[in-house]
């Protein structure tokens, strides 16, 4: 599994967009970038995957460089109910069921 | 109900009781995962299961016992548990294996070894 780095923690105000970058220097060529959200006693949730350039949803949208070794989660217009934690998870599609979440990165949104 | 389902969603027991916990999914998945959060650390992946056989038993101590009858279900008996194994326990499912695959996630359950 790819290691991952993020950031323990951000914090920001209801509105504004919220960045969280992931690092992960040793991606293989197979793998893709995953974010999950988990809200306090709850299980995480997907929210949004890709392989490279850029995927948007309603929720989100995410970038990812040409050289892959990091990508960006983006939250618009965040809101006091997206506090939670993120996690950026790497692995590859058919071998890497053992996702590695890590400490994940809390977003705190104050109002 | 749809989903990941989970019962109990609180459990105090003591060190030598016998409990087990329940997981359903009802979105047709043919992988079930459990997996143990505790207080201010990330989640451990504790069993596997594909198509109902075991894939993986990550170094789990024995009081950990997981069942899964079929697809659709996965249970995880617990017998004189520690009271380090207080924790919040996650059942997850999957169409498949594999890290493409969104694991779809329950609500837990809450465990208290007193």
């Amino acid at each position: 599994l790819a290691k991952t780095t993020q950031p323990i923690s951000m914090d920001s105000y209801e509105g504004q967009e919220v960045n969280i970058t992931c690092s992960h220097n040793n991606i293989a060529t197979n793998d893709y970038i995953t974010w999950y959200q988990q809200f306090p006693s709850q299980g995480p949730r997907f929210i949004i995957q890709g392989y490279k350039t850029k995927v948007t949803n309603e929720v989100a949208s995410l970038f990812i460089p040409a050289d892959r070794k990091s990508s960006t989660l983006s939250l618009p217009r965040v809101s006091l109910s997206d506090t939670a934690v993120y996690y950026c998870l790497v692995g590859e599609p058919s071998n890497d069921y053992k996702l590695s979440f890590g400490a994940g990165t809390t977003v705190t949104v104050r109002a | 109900e749809t989903g990941v389902t989970q019962t109990p969603r609180h459990l105090v027991m003591g060190m030598t009781n016998k409990k087990s916990l329940k997981c359903e999914q009802h979105l047709g998945h043919n992988a079930m995962y459990w997996y143990k959060q505790s207080a201010k650390k990330p989640l451990e992946l504790m069993f596997v299961y594909s198509l109902e056989e075991r894939v993986e038993n990550n170094s789990v101590p024995s009081r950990f016992s997981p069942e899964c009858p079929n697809s659709s279900h996965l249970f995880l008996h617990l017998h004189t548990l520690q009271p380090e194994d207080s924790a919040l326990y996650l059942c997850a499912s999957s169409h498949t294996l594999g890290a493409v695959n969104e694991q779809y996630f329950g609500p837990g359950t809450r465990l208290t070894v007193t």
